[in-house]
């Protein structure tokens, strides 16, 4: 089946510090991917998406590419912030309606400052 | 625009209860999807409602179940709680016909003591 894996947390970084979060796929067909955050007592928020090889989502300063080849769409920010400070998920859905997501275990980032 | 709504966002329940939670999607989502969300499982798909029926389910027991009804609201109910059932609840829409992704509601909390 379909399964999504992400770099372990915690990730603590000094604010101003280029973030990279780390995420692999198994699917069948072409996928679309997903990164989706989550604050603190919230649900979860799309952060960036990509429907096809090749494309890259980018919101907020956050970039992830589709590679195909390597089954990857990791999360990349120059320069975080205080503020960045949260759970980020992977995600992928093989529905052709974007339903039925399979999520990663989240990664959990914290900034320091 | 509204976001999604969900209530209550907090709830305690005993043993062997039921329970109903509900979610308001945005105007003009017609799906309608829960998610279980508890730090040992992650985010795991429950159901997904498009247009009062059912298109999708998770690998739950019979005793999660839901339904949407004509303005696309839904409720999903847990009969017979067990203690594991402690989990944040989300509920997220989306129209249901293209691959955009979620908009999520901030969850209900539901601990079974």
């Amino acid at each position: 089946g379909n399964s999504v894996t992400q770099m372990e947390g915690p990730v603590t970084l000094s604010e101003e510090a280029f973030l990279t979060i780390n995420c692999t796929y198994t699917a069948t067909g072409y996928p679309s991917l997903f990164w989706y955050v989550q604050y603190p007592g919230e649900g979860l928020q799309l952060l960036l998406k990509a429907t096809k090889a090749d494309d890259k989502g980018s919101n907020k300063g956050f970039e992830a590419t589709y590679r195909k080849e390597t089954t990857s769409f990791h999360l990349e920010k120059g320069s975080v912030q205080v503020s960045d400070s949260a759970v980020y998920f992977c995600a992928l859905s093989s529905d052709n309606y974007g339903q039925n997501f399979v999520f990663g275990p989240g990664t959990r980032l914290s900034v320091l400052p | 625009k509204a976001g999604v709504t969900q209530t209550p966002r907090y709830l305690i329940k005993t043993r062997g209860q039921q329970v109903t939670l509900s979610c308001s999607p945005i105007s003009g989502h017609r799906s309608v999807s829960w998610y279980q969300q508890t730090p040992g499982q992650g985010l795991q798909f429950l159901f997904e409602y498009f247009s009062e029926t059912q298109r999708n389910k998770g690998n739950f027991p019979g005793r999660f179940s839901g339904r949407q009804f004509s303005n696309s609201r839904s409720e999903m109910n847990v009969s017979t709680l067990e203690l594991g059932d402690s989990a944040l609840y989300l509920c997220a829409s989306s129209t249901g016909t293209e691959v955009y992704g979620y908009t999520f509601g901030s969850g209900t909390r539901l601990t079974v003591v």
